[in-house]
C-alpha cells in the first residue's frame, strides 16, 4: 500500500514569490492536514481538508492556503515567500471521520529553502 | 507560553532501563493525546495515543494521562537503541479525533548501549 505521497521534496524560492506543494494521500483517505515543521517552533498545523472542504483551520496569515480535490489529493499554496516560511511542509493523511480517532500517517515532507 | 510543553533534552537512557518523557498541554478543552516518534530527516509516526485518564500499554510503551493535572507521559521499557529518536507529544481540541493536533517541540530520546 502506497504511503502519502508529497512533492516536490526540495525547492528553493527567492523571497516574493510564490510556491505550491503537493499531496497524495494513501488510497481510500479522505482527510488531508498540512502542518509546517521548523527547528525553533516545531510542528505546526496549517490547515485540514475532508471530502474537499477546509475542516479546520490554524492560525497562519491568509498568504497560506489549501485546497482538496475530488480524488483527496490536497495541494498547498503560500504567496509573497517570507525567509520565515523556510521549513519542512508535512501532508498527513487520515482514513476515519471526525470523531473516531485513527492514525495520522504522515508523508515524507517537502522542504522549502525561501532565499 | 507554548500550548503543550516538553523537555527538549537530549534524555540519555542505558539500554534495558525505562524511559519516562512527559508532557503538560495548557488547553483545559483538549480531548486526545498523541504520542509521535521522529527520526531524524524522517516524519513522525504514531506511537500512543489515549483519550482518557489513566495508563494505556501497547507492548514496550505505556501511555499515562491526568487530566486534572494537564499532564501526559509516556513510558518506554527495555528501551532500545532503536528507540532513539525524538518524541512529539500532541493533542487535540476534538474527542477521539486527531484533527488541529497542537504538538510539543519535543524530546530528544539517546538510548546508550
Amino acid at each position: 500500500k502506497a504511503g502519502v505521497t508529497q512533492t516536490p521534496r526540495y525547492l528553493i524560492k527567492t523571497r516574493g514569490q510564490q510556491v505550491t506543494l503537493s499531496c497524495s494521500p494513501i488510497s481510500g483517505h479522505r482527510s488531508v492536514s498540512w502542518y509546517q515543521q521548523t527547528p525553533g517552533q516545531g510542528l505546526q498545523f496549517l490547515f485540514e481538508y475532508f471530502s474537499e472542504t477546509q475542516r479546520n483551520k490554524g492560525n497562519f496569515p491568509g498568504r497560506f492556503s489549501g485546497r482538496q480535490f475530488s480524488n483527496s489529493r490536497s495541494e498547498m499554496n503560500v504567496s509573497t515567500l517570507e525567509l520565515g516560511d523556510s521549513a519542512l511542509y508535512l501532508c498527513a493523511s487520515s482514513f476515519l471521520s471526525r470523531g473516531t480517532g485513527g492514525e495520522l500517517f504522515f508523508g515524507e515532507g517537502s522542504r522549502l529553502t525561501v532565499l | 507560553q507554548k500550548e503543550v510543553e516538553q523537555n527538549s533534552g537530549p534524555l540519555s537512557v542505558p539500554e534495558g532501563a525505562i524511559a519516562s518523557l512527559n508532557c503538560t498541554y495548557s488547553d483545559r478543552g483538549s480531548q486526545s493525546f498523541f504520542w509521535y516518534r521522529q527520526y531524524s530527516g524522517k516524519s513522525p509516526e504514531l506511537i500512543m495515543f489515549i483519550y482518557s485518564n489513566g495508563d494505556k500499554e501497547d507492548g514496550r510503551f505505556t501511555a499515562q494521562l491526568n487530566k486534572a493535572s494537564q499532564y501526559v507521559s509516556l513510558l518506554i521499557r527495555d528501551s532500545q537503541p532503536s528507540d532513539s529518536a525524538t518524541y512529539l507529544c500532541a493533542v487535540s481540541p476534538i474527542n477521539f479525533g486527531n484533527e488541529k493536533l497542537t504538538f510539543g517541540t519535543g524530546t530528544r530520546l539517546t538510548i546508550i548501549p
